[in-house]
């Protein structure tokens, strides 16, 4: 059973194109990330939800937009993609709490690719 | 914002020698995990260290919260193939919100058989 599972696995658009990144987990987490890694390997937090609300919100231009319609999905909506948004992008879930927000659970990822 | 330095930044060794990483930082963590991720998967969580000078093994793995809080360190005895992967390090600065997770850079780590 996959715990938190993303969709698509690999999406490659043009420039300028919307497009949407679905994340659901089965594990009865509160809440939900999402993380991007740029191709040096970096991860750098995103966005969190706790409970359908956002908790979280990094310095992330306003073309990502977060959607929270319950507290088992999280879907990642991207406006007028560029080049620079090329890389892979994982979500993750976990527990409430002082310890079990930190430990996360991460999805498989997405790798989107700009052309 | 806050960064991770991981050292080595990779590393090449023979099937059944022990490794050893570290992760420093310049401002106190009150947690530290460490994650693997493998080829085209999310990362996994291996250990997560919550009290200074705490030291907790997962199999052959072995981590430690730094007395200063400022580092962690991660060693891996009697490598296999199976270990190859990156390895990193990540935590919530101290003042921070839970959850916020910094990672650092990443240790790649390569095991000839």
């Amino acid at each position: 059973d996959t715990a938190v599972s993303q969709t698509p696995k690999y999406l490659v658009t043009q420039m300028g194109n919307d497009k949407s990144i679905k994340c659901e987990q089965n594990l009865g987490h509160d809440t939900m990330y999402w993380y991007k890694q740029d191709s040096k390997k970096f991860l750098k937090i995103m966005f969190s939800y706790n409970n359908k609300e956002l908790i979280i919100n990094e310095t992330v231009p306003n073309r990502f937009s977060p959607k929270s319609p319950d507290k088992a999905h999280l879907n990642l909506h991207i406006n007028s993609l560029e080049l620079g948004d090329s890389a892979v992008y994982f979500c993750a879930s976990s527990q409430g709490g002082t310890s079990g927000l930190n430990e996360q659970f991460f999805g498989p990822g997405t790798r989107l690719t700009v052309l | 914002g806050q960064q991770l330095n991981q050292s080595p930044q990779s590393m090449f060794i023979q099937e059944g020698e022990d490794v050893s990483m570290n992760c420093t930082s310049s401002s106190i963590f009150n947690t530290w995990l460490w994650y693997k991720q493998e080829p085209g998967e999310g990362p996994v969580l291996l250990i997560a260290l919550y009290k200074a000078g705490e030291l907790t093994s997962n199999g052959r793995l072995t981590a430690q919260f730094g007395i200063t809080r400022k580092d962690s360190f991660l060693n891996i005895s009697a490598s296999i193939p199976s270990d190859v992967g990156i390895y990193f390090c990540a935590g919530p600065p101290g003042g921070t919100s839970y959850g916020k997770l910094t990672f650092g850079q990443g240790t790649i780590l390569t095991v000839h058989p």
